[in-house]
């Protein structure tokens, strides 16, 4: 079955950049059917959209962020990525990258999650 | 669109109803309308996905309705996993995004 898993660093400083990856396991990040996505949730608070990618490289991004951050995708490695950059205190956060469906195959929902990690923005 | 979710606490016991809102500040596409659940420590769960519909492995003791602004979740019977934070979420196409309600959470009473 798919999987998704988060990796990278735990804690960055601020004004540095925050770099994460999810690997997909079980299942192919080329699939025309999917977008791929990342989701942050600060500590003990709810859930914001951060943004998407499909397998070509087309992004939609969260406007209030869309300034700061990247999302690309690596098919050779079965891998998305984020970047965040300038971070502060406001962006520790636990990040999820996540799956959704593109609307001409399902609505819109994200049907499978990785299992988090955290990111802490500290000196 | 803001997403708010009423009431932010629902005080319960096994084996009542639960009834959980999510309102719209802009009437949205029932097809755009989805539902999850969280557990302390883990990731969200699709629920419900396109207002009604559940997603594979739900129980059909959850239910979802509702249309232009005002949608539901439904728990007729609450199971001791079900004890929670609920989550409605919504998309919009223009420009593409998605905007979560700040939540509600369901403990045992």
């Amino acid at each position: 079955q798919l999987q998704l898993q988060e990796s990278g660093p735990g804690l960055v400083r601020p004004s540095e950049t925050l770099s994460l990856h999810c690997t997909v396991s079980g299942g192919s990040i080329t699939n025309s059917n999917y977008y791929w996505g990342w989701i942050r949730q600060p500590p003990g608070k709810g859930l914001e959209w951060i943004g998407s990618v499909y397998h070509s490289g087309t992004t939609y991004y969260n406007p209030s962020l869309s300034s700061r951050i990247t999302i690309s995708v690596d098919t050779s490695k079965n891998q998305f990525s984020l970047r965040l950059s300038s971070v502060s205190a406001a962006d520790t956060a636990v990040y999820y990258c996540a799956r959704h469906p593109v609307l001409w195959f399902a609505d819109p929902g994200f049907d499978i999650w990785g299992q988090g990690t955290l990111v802490t923005a500290s000196s | 669109i803001v997403l708010t979710q009423s009431p932010g606490t629902l005080s319960l016991s096994p084996g009542e109803r639960a009834t959980l809102s999510c309102r719209t500040s802009q009437s949205v596409s029932s097809s755009y309308l989805a539902w999850y659940q969280q557990k302390s420590g883990q990731a969200p769960r699709l629920l419900i996905y396109g207002s009604s519909n559940r997603a594979t492995g739900i129980p059909d003791r959850f239910s979802g309705s509702g249309s232009g602004t005002d949608f539901t979740l439904t728990i007729s019977r609450l199971e001791p996993e079900d004890f929670a934070v609920y989550y409605c979420q919504q998309y919009d196409t223009t420009p593409t995004s998605f905007t979560f309600g700040p939540g509600t959470t369901v403990d045992i009473k």
